[in-house]
């Protein structure tokens, strides 16, 4: 069974701070890891997108991924308000499935 | 471009009706993928489209069918509705199968009573 967790919160940190969501997947045999943000009502977007162990950085965010540890996460720096969504890590495997976690709420109060 | 487009937005069906959804890809992406999303179990994979076949089908009954046109527009049909298919639709385009970046459309919220 492939199985992406994710801790569903909600995870509320303060303005300007770093906030840090984690994500573990089941299989090893996976190839591709990204995150999607959803505002309350809309759809998902996707932020990040990782293939390799390591650290990726885009702008306020940094996608980290241990292949051995089968963990993925993201860190926002100096946090917003407007960064108050739900975060989905989604885990595509070999056969193209892509699999998403339940998701985690973050809040960023002002 | 014009983005991932969803109709309809809403719709109410009672149970053991079908209802059949629509999804526009983004113009020039040929891949259309399916997912349900609920508080329960949030976003869950329900298939992939890709030059009119199917490539990719997540574990749903076989209630739930979709096809693509030539156009790459994709169907979604749900027959025998029951309360528990109450859910955000959403279908994602990508310019490839089983692409990488894809884009979701607005959803579209089914309520069964």
């Amino acid at each position: 069974q492939k199985e992406v967790e994710q801790n569903s919160g909600p995870l509320s940190v303060p303005e300007g701070a770093i906030a840090s969501l984690n994500c573990t997947y089941s299989d090893r045999v996976s190839q591709s890891f990204f995150w999607y943000r959803q505002y309350s009502g809309k759809s998902p977007e996707l932020i990040m997108s990782i293939y390799s162990n390591g650290d990726k950085e885009d702008g306020r965010f940094t996608a980290q991924l241990n292949k051995a540890s089968q963990y993925v996460s993201l860190l926002i720096r100096d946090s917003q308000p407007s960064d108050s969504a739900t975060y989905l890590c989604a885990v595509k495997y070999n056969n193209n499935d892509m699999r998403f976690g339940a998701g985690t709420r973050l809040t960023v109060k002002p | 471009k014009a983005g991932v487009t969803q109709t309809p937005r809403y719709l109410i069906k009672t149970r053991g009706q079908q209802v059949t959804l629509s999804c526009s890809p983004i113009s020039g992406h040929r891949s259309v993928s399916w997912y349900q999303q609920t508080p329960g179990q949030g976003l869950q994979f329900l298939f992939e489209y890709f030059s009119e076949t199917q490539r990719n089908k997540g574990n749903f009954p076989g209630r739930f069918s979709g096809r693509q046109f030539s156009n790459s527009r994709s169907e979604m049909n749900v027959s025998t509705l029951e309360l528990g298919d109450s859910a955000l639709y959403l279908c994602a385009s990508s310019f490839l199968a089983g692409g990488e970046t894809q884009y979701f459309g607005p959803g579209t919220r089914l309520l069964v009573l």
